[in-house]
């Protein structure tokens, strides 16, 4: 069965430091991989997603994410950071062949501060 | 706008008093999907609609029930609410069916059950 690790349930950082928020999954197939936003008393946001193709994908807001295959993770990342990014982060997983079934992970909240 | 919309977006209910929260998207989309979001388990899938008429159980069913009848609604249906239903509720929908497409989120209904 397919599963999703978020390895930090919180992540502090200073305003215009870098970040990375880990997402690992488990899966026997092969996988589309997505990272959404969920600002304060909001609904989700898709911020980047991977199908295929070149690992690095980037997104929205400057974030990009990086597929590694070997270590089964996905991992979120962004240079520079700033007081509007604090928000919470989702990694989500589904099978290539599911068509309709999204796994997310527990969730991380970014806390920028200034 | 293309939005999803849900309403109520906060409601305080008492055990066992049935409630309906409904879901409403504009985008003309054939797949639509109620998760439940609770803390540090992240967004968990209730039930999904592929299009109208056809629905089916996610992993989290138990005590809730849905209906498409019309493409661009899809409430949630509480007929004996408990306390365990305690939970921030989302509806999403995407173009079709296929994870590879973008899902939209309404912006959450808070429930709370006494």
């Amino acid at each position: 069965a397919q599963s999703v690790t978020q390895l930090d349930s919180q992540v502090p950082v200073f305003e215009e430091a870098p970040v990375e928020l880990r997402c690992n999954y488990s899966s026997s197939v092969s996988v589309y991989l997505f990272w959404y936003v969920q600002y304060p008393n909001q609904g989700l946001q898709l911020l980047l997603k991977y199908l295929s193709g070149s690992t690095l994908v980037k997104g929205i807001n400057g974030f990009e994410a990086e597929f590694n295959k070997s270590q089964t993770s996905f991992h979120l990342r962004k240079p520079s950071v700033h007081i509007s990014d604090t928000a919470e982060y989702f990694c989500a997983v589904s099978d290539v062949d599911s068509s309709y079934k999204l796994i997310f992970g527990s969730g991380t909240r970014l806390l920028v501060r200034p | 706008e293309a939005q999803v919309t849900q309403n109520p977006r906060y409601l305080i209910t008492v055990t066992g008093k049935k409630l309906t929260v409904t879901c409403s998207q504009n985008m003309n989309h054939e797949y639509m999907s109620w998760y439940r979001q609770d803390p540090g388990l992240g967004l968990r899938q209730i039930y999904y609609s592929m299009n109208v008429e056809v629905t089916d159980k996610g992993d989290v069913p138990e005590g809730y029930k849905v209906s498409r009848k019309e493409k661009r609604n899809f409430p949630l249906i509480l007929e004996s609410p408990s306390p365990n239903q305690t939970s921030l509720y989302f509806c999403a929908s995407s173009l079709s069916r296929g994870t590879h497409n973008e899902q939209f989120f309404g912006p959450g209904t808070r429930l709370t059950v006494l």
